[in-house]
């Protein structure tokens, strides 16, 4: 199992207070990612990292920021959280851009099931 | 918009009889399919893939087929086993970049 860990596994906060999910890995890979599950929508990508400082936005970022000041760890924020961001919240890593062929496996940590009252 | 889809949220299949799960995307540059499996309170886990140079790839019981004229991938389970019952998840990406986007999953259920 690739070596990813996400704390807190639960949380339970107030709408209009800041959040701070994090996510370390121990296999040096690139590229990190945070994802958000809910039901109908399967995995959105919210944002991800391509290297230490190097982040984008994904296909749900607003509401939502991110840090990577080392490359073992992606911190996901949420600046003022809303009940809509009630969710599950999964990190992933990948090695490389592109392997031969095209390959490009994620591999996901435990999740973080975080509610917004 | 969606651009990977899976219209059956839910299969039920007896153990030892096959499972197909569908999956149909409409962004003509996807090139590499995945396959991700769930189990509640878990991260998925990587199942299986297929590049678009190959129509099909199996390993051990799991075999996915890829119609690239019809934006079709399935996975086709055999034989079944309760083990399997889980979360699947399809997903695509362009090999130019290393975003996947996934449908929404299909819920297995293997009855005894």
């Amino acid at each position: 199992d690739a070596g990813i860990t996400q704390s807190p596994r639960h949380k339970v906060t107030e709408t209009g207070t800041p959040v701070t999910l994090r996510c370390h890995q121990t296999e040096n890979h690139r590229y990190m990612y945070w994802y958000r599950q809910d039901p109908g929508h399967g995995l959105r990508l919210i944002h991800y990292s391509y290297g230490v400082k190097d982040t984008d936005k994904g296909e749900v970022s607003d509401g939502y920021s991110v840090s990577r000041s080392k490359t073992e760890d992606f911190l996901l924020t949420l600046e003022s959280a809303t009940s809509s961001q009630t969710s599950v919240y999964f990190c992933a890593i990948s090695l490389t851009l592109r392997l031969a062929g095209g390959q490009n496996e994620q591999f996901f940590g435990p999740g973080t099931r975080l509610t917004v009252l | 918009d969606q651009q990977v889809k899976q219209n059956s949220p839910s299969l039920s299949v007896q153990e030892g009889r096959i499972s197909i799960l569908n999956c149909d995307y409409t962004n003509s540059m996807f090139d590499y399919f995945l396959w991700y499996k769930k189990y509640p309170a878990e991260g998925p886990t990587f199942l299986i893939s297929i590049s678009s140079i190959k129509d099909k790839n199996e390993d051990g019981r799991f075999t996915v087929f890829l119609n690239k004229s019809a934006k079709h991938l399935s996975l086709h389970i055999v034989p079944s086993q309760p083990g399997d019952s889980a979360v699947y998840f399809c997903a695509a990406s362009n090999s130019n970049d290393y975003k996947l986007s996934f449908g929404a999953g299909t819920t297995v259920t293997v009855r005894a």
